[in-house]
């Protein structure tokens, strides 16, 4: 079974821009969450799809957003980026929402200038 | 929100050593993952515990919920064993579910 899958892997973009990175999950598994990994902040939890409904959020701002189809395959949007948002994105996929293993994709990294 | 240490935040070792991994949390929790992140950042899954014990070749980890708690042990170690060992724990929230992550302990092993 394949596992989940990110694309794209690097992204270059300029301060102001947005940026939409994708993310398909394991065959089967219905919810995905996010994450961004800085070396300051550590690794932390942007936001929880299932069944395309947003179902749980972290503290990002606004112009963090993301959606879900009926695939299950997700996005995620990043709009007007500051120099800040440059971090490794990365994706999660788990069988349903709750206590279930999550698996993660390889990550997007993303460098703003 | 729930807290999740861990401890030691570095860890140099000779090859062939065994080691100790600490992960504390502030609340029940009803889901305990151990990764290994590896040199390009993906996060490879070593343990699904959120309690008992498991064992998986030469890595072991135990959960003690109770005492909040979870150890994961590396014998014998080996120099691919390097990287950075994130523990994460979920909290039940009734409109969804999230992973809080530790600040993570970096491995060196030596050959």
């Amino acid at each position: 079974k394949a596992g989940v899958t990110q694309t794209p892997r690097y992204l270059i973009k300029t301060r102001g821009q947005q940026v939409t990175l994708s993310c398909s999950p394991i065959s089967g598994h219905r919810s995905v969450s996010w994450y961004q990994q800085t070396p300051g902040q550590g690794l932390q939890f942007l936001f929880e799809y299932f069944s395309e409904t947003q179902r749980n959020k972290g503290n990002f701002p606004g112009r963090f957003s993301g959606r879900q189809f009926s695939n299950s395959r997700s996005e995620m949007n990043v709009s007007t980026l500051e120099l800040g948002d440059s971090a490794l994105y990365l994706c999660a996929s788990s069988l349903f929402q709750g206590a279930y293993e999550q698996y993660f994709g390889p990550g997007t990294r993303l460098t703003v200038t | 929100g729930i807290q999740v240490e861990q401890s030691p935040p570095d860890l140099i070792l000779q090859e062939g050593a065994n080691s100790t991994l600490r992960c504390n949390f502030s609340d029940s929790v009803n889901n305990l993952q151990w990764f290994h992140q590896n040199p390009w950042g993906q996060l490879i899954n070593l343990f699904y515990i959120p309690s008992g014990t498991k064992q998986n070749g030469r890595l072991s980890a135990t959960t003690v919920a109770t005492e909040r708690y979870s150890l994961l042990y590396i014998s014998s170690s080996q120099t691919t064993d390097s990287g950075v060992y994130f523990c994460a724990v979920e909290v039940a929230e009734t409109s969804g579910s999230r992973l809080t992550f530790g600040e993570g302990t970096q491995l060196t092993v030596n050959p």
